[in-house]
């Protein structure tokens, strides 16, 4: 099993629609969560970061953190085309820089 | 702020042959960090330096592989001798305390 698991879609949805995306973990050691978005032919980006349970809201963009089902979502309100891109959870653990990613959620928001 | 500067972006050579990817991390970060993307095994970290000193290079799949940092503004990603199985983009990466900063990554096409 791996450490992170996230369903690579590909999620297709109108434009206008509340986006769901999702990833799980093993690893109860993991202290903080990170969402990237990267767009074709691009390096990823930063989207959102959360060091603890709860929700964090940016926007559009939502994140939530789930310790005790081990499980973390980003939610994005009235999708854009623009956020037509793949969607990468990472996460990490106290001071250690080795993150551990998802494959990523490819997400096209339709017209 | 420039970000994380690769290059090239496109590489295509023959198997044997040796490549080298250039990195430069955006000035004053301290952590540079070596990935390689693919879609079977996503974001995979090879190395990463922290003050120009390699901490962590439990990534490098073969002795193929290595990396410099010879000073703060530059590193290098060597592959000697390159394999078909070595086509992928890779991804250099910087940061301070934040997270993350990529660069738009290097596409290594092994024929």
């Amino acid at each position: 099993q791996k450490e992170v698991e996230q369903d690579p879609g590909p999620l297709s949805v109108p434009e206008g629609a509340i986006v769901s995306l999702n990833c799980t973990y093993s690893n109860s050691a993991f202290q903080y969560f990170m969402w990237y978005r990267q767009y074709s032919r691009k390096g990823p980006e930063l989207l959102m970061y959360t060091y603890s349970s709860g929700n964090k809201e940016d926007g559009r963009f939502t994140a939530q953190v789930d310790k005790s089902s081990k499980y973390i979502s980003l939610f994005i309100r009235d999708s854009q085309p623009s956020d037509s891109a793949t969607y990468l959870c990472a996460m990490g653990a106290g001071n250690n820089r080795k993150l551990i990613w998802g494959l990523g959620t490819s997400l096209a928001v339709n017209p | 702020d420039a970000g994380v500067i690769q290059s090239p972006r496109h590489e295509v050579t023959e198997m044997g042959q040796e490549v080298t990817l250039r990195c430069k991390p955006i000035s004053g970060h301290d952590y540079l960090f070596w990935y390689r993307q693919t879609m079977m095994r996503g974001l995979e970290l090879l190395i990463y330096f922290n003050n120009n000193v390699p901490i962590d290079d439990s990534g490098m799949p073969e002795d193929r592989f290595s990396a410099k940092m010879p000073n703060a503004s530059f590193s290098t990603l060597k592959i000697q001798p390159s394999e078909p199985r070595d086509s992928a983009v890779y991804f250099c990466a910087s940061s301070r305390v934040s997270p993350l900063h990529f660069g738009n990554g290097t596409r290594l096409t092994v024929t």
